[in-house]
């Protein structure tokens, strides 16, 4: 299966700063989610991007799928904000399963007041 | 947007007992089923696979006797963890996979927290 490679591991940001979450894929897939874990467990979906570019407020995701990495932008940072950042890929195989999203380890961002 | 509930969020049980825990897609239908599990600080492991009427998928080093998946229909599944022992205590998480939106819906519950004593 896929690996799935998130960096970096921990991010101290100031309220107000900005920061680039990456994602690397060992190979190509089908899809592509960015997800926010929050302190109480929960994993909210930020973005499907199997390529390209979305925005979502203060948050944008741009995936190369070419070069087999996605990239999580997070500007004017807020303390809620704060929480494990995911990303997860699928590669479907023909004649397969109907194929599993692979987690990263995750980035734990704390954004301080 | 979708949601995906779990019951319980939390439970405590004695050692060798059995716990149950729902997953239900609220307002979507859902033709396949996640369960997860995440340990402290780490990130979440995928157990089993289940579709809606057929047998679940479990992911390798998951023992089936020990976490029974019931999919019974497209909207709950229901992960059973059989004679629970201390390592079994974690954070177990359903997600459940849009039937119409396809690959890119899948949705999350809100995670159960296993303690065994």
């Amino acid at each position: 299966g896929i690996q799935v490679e998130q960096s970096p591991p921990d991010l101290i940001l100031q309220e107000g700063a900005n920061s680039t979450l990456r994602c690397n894929f060992s190979d190509s897939v089908n899809n592509l989610q960015w997800f926010h874990q929050n302190p109480w467990g929960q994993l909210i979906n930020l973005f499907y991007i199997p390529s390209g570019t979305k925005q979502n407020g203060r948050l944008s995701a741009t995936t190369v799928a070419t070069e087999r990495y996605s990239l999580l932008y997070i500007s004017s940072s807020q303390t809620t904000d704060s929480g494990v950042y995911f990303c997860a890929g699928m590669r479907w195989e023909y004649g397969g399963s109907q194929g599993n999203l692979i987690f990263g380890k995750g980035t734990k961002l704390s954004v301080k007041p | 947007g979708a949601v995906v509930s779990q019951h319980p969020s939390w439970v405590i049980c004695k050692s060798g007992t059995s716990v149950k825990i729902e997953c239900r897609s609220l307002d979507f239908q859902a033709t396949t089923m996640f369960w997860y599990r995440q340990f402290p600080k780490q990130s979440l492991m995928l157990m089993a696979t289940s579709n809606e009427g057929s047998k679940a998928t479990y992911e390798q080093g998951v023992e089936k006797d020990k976490f029974l998946i019931n999919h019974a229909s497209l909207t709950l599944s229901t992960l059973t963890v059989t004679s629970a022992h201390p390592e079994d205590s974690s954070f177990y998480i359903c997600s459940a996979r849009d039937l119409i939106g396809g690959w890119e819906t899948q949705y999350f519950g809100p995670g159960t927290r296993l303690l065994v004593l």
